[in-house]
């Protein structure tokens, strides 16, 4: 059984551009959270969508939005990149709603540069 | 690998030795835990749940403590192993929904 599959694994990009994140869950789950991981703040929500719908937000400012796809995948979005926006992104995937249990996994993260 | 923390809390322990990661919270409100291990370049893995009702509870070769009176949980590690060296993670949630994760304990492992 495959696991959560993060895209691209690393990524540089200049400050003014915006840039998309894709996850894909493990087969069956419906649920993929996103979190934005820097040594300074540790792991911060940043939004939850199941079937297809946006159920959590966390304290994010609007440039960061995500999207799920019919067949569970997400994407997450940063337009106008900041120097503070270099992270590790991390997708996590279960099969319900909410982080629950032993069904959660995170993906190996996609590492964000801003430069 | 990943940089998970550059000025996380250690703790080392000798091979063998039972290891005793802390975590405080801060939502009284809070009804689940969590406890997440992160090794150097992967993302963080389940390790083991509490739920508010509970006080411990057991898995293997762990045992996670959680003392509402105080906003208190912790992991224990028995006879820890060079393995279990990684960064490890509390996280809180209320009602399964916006979990926050602790900024992370780093446990180094020497042999």
């Amino acid at each position: 059984k495959a696991g959560v599959t993060q895209t691209p694994r690393y990524l540089i990009k200049t400050r003014g551009q915006q840039v998309t994140l894709s996850c894909s869950p493990i087969s069956g789950h419906r649920s993929v959270s996103w979190y934005q991981q820097t040594p300074g703040q540790g792991l911060q929500f940043l939004f939850e969508y199941f079937s297809e719908t946006q159920r959590n937000k966390g304290n994010f400012p609007g440039r960061f939005s995500g999207r799920q796809f019919s067949n569970s995948r997400s994407e997450m979005n940063v337009s106008t990149l900041e120097l503070g926006d270099s992270a590790l992104y991390l997708c996590a995937s279960s099969l319900g709603f909410g982080l629950q249990s032993t069904e959660a996994f995170f993906g190996q993260g996609t590492r964000l540069t801003v430069v | 690998g990943e940089s998970v923390g550059l000025h996380l809390p250690t703790l080392s322990v000798q091979e063998g030795d039972n290891s005793i990661i802390n975590c405080a919270y801060s939502n009284s409100a809070s009804d689940y835990f969590i406890w997440y291990k992160q090794e150097s370049g992967k993302g963080p893995q389940f390790i083991i749940d509490i739920r508010s009702n509970m006080d411990k509870r057991q898995g293997q070769r762990v045992t996670v403590l959680l003392n509402k009176t105080v906003k208190h949980l912790s992991l224990q590690i028995a006879a820890t192993q060079p393995g279990d060296s990684a960064v490890y993670f509390c996280a809180e949630g209320y009602n399964f929904n916006k979990f926050y994760f602790g900024s992370g304990t780093k446990l180094n492992v020497k042999p």
